[in-house]
């Protein structure tokens, strides 16, 4: 079945800099590839999204890169503020079938 | 308006009782699920419904039963609770099998 692995558990930046989570699949049918955001105290909110005939998607400070060679894909967040700190989720499905989900990253944005 | 509400927001409860946390989404999804959150914040998938029907149902103890009397609730019924029970315990709701998922604000359940 389908693995989700993310990296870091742990990524600390200094705000201003930017962060970069990544992720690796395993099964190269997936092609949907969410990424989530979770606030302390907060249920998981999506934040961004990316299909496998895309292989990059940008929305203001944040974009999504996606190498379906290599079945990565990459979380970027330039100008990193203290509101980006929170855990950051990736997953991917294969069409009509569940989200398989990273472990986490913990994202602490340092003033 | 909120999408996909839960009830109860925190819950203490002594070991060995049972209790049940109710979910609703008014999203008018077709698909709706049970995600347990523990210390260390990995979400893992309990069950999900597509159309009030069971359609996963990870490797879970049978003290745990969802409910689904129509398509925009899900509850969770816990017997027989455990100290390991304990973790925060999110609904959450999709289109369909796969996409977007929406998350309520998550149960907190502490056993004792």
């Amino acid at each position: 079945g389908e693995n989700v692995e993310q990296h870091p558990s742990t990524l600390s930046v200094q705000e201003g800099d930017s962060a970069v989570i990544k992720c690796t699949y395993s099964d190269s049918a997936s092609n949907y590839f969410p990424w989530y955001k979770q606030e302390l105290g907060k249920g998981p909110q999506l934040i961004i999204d990316i299909r496998s005939n895309v292989g990059e998607k940008k929305d203001q400070r944040i974009a999504v890169t996606l190498n379906k060679t290599a079945k990565h894909f990459s979380l970027h967040i330039t100008e990193t503020q203290p509101e980006d700190s929170a855990v950051y989720f990736c997953a991917a499905s294969i069409q009509a079938y569940q989200l398989i989900w990273g472990a986490g990253t913990k994202l602490i944005i340092k003033p | 308006d909120t999408a996909v509400s839960q009830t109860p927001k925190y819950l203490v409860t002594q070991m060995g009782n049972d209790k049940s946390i109710k979910c609703e989404q008014n999203l008018g999804h077709d698909t709706m699920y049970w995600y347990k959150q523990d210390s260390k914040k990995f979400l893992k998938i309990m069950f999900s419904y597509n159309n009030k029907e069971l359609i996963i149902n990870e490797t879970v103890p049978n003290r745990f039963s969802p409910k689904s009397p129509d398509k925009a609730h899900l509850n969770l019924h816990i017997n027989s609770l455990e100290l390991g029970d304990s973790a925060v315990y999110f609904c959450a709701s999709s289109q369909g099998v796969g996409e977007t998922q929406y998350f309520g604000p998550g149960t907190r359940l502490l056993v004792l």
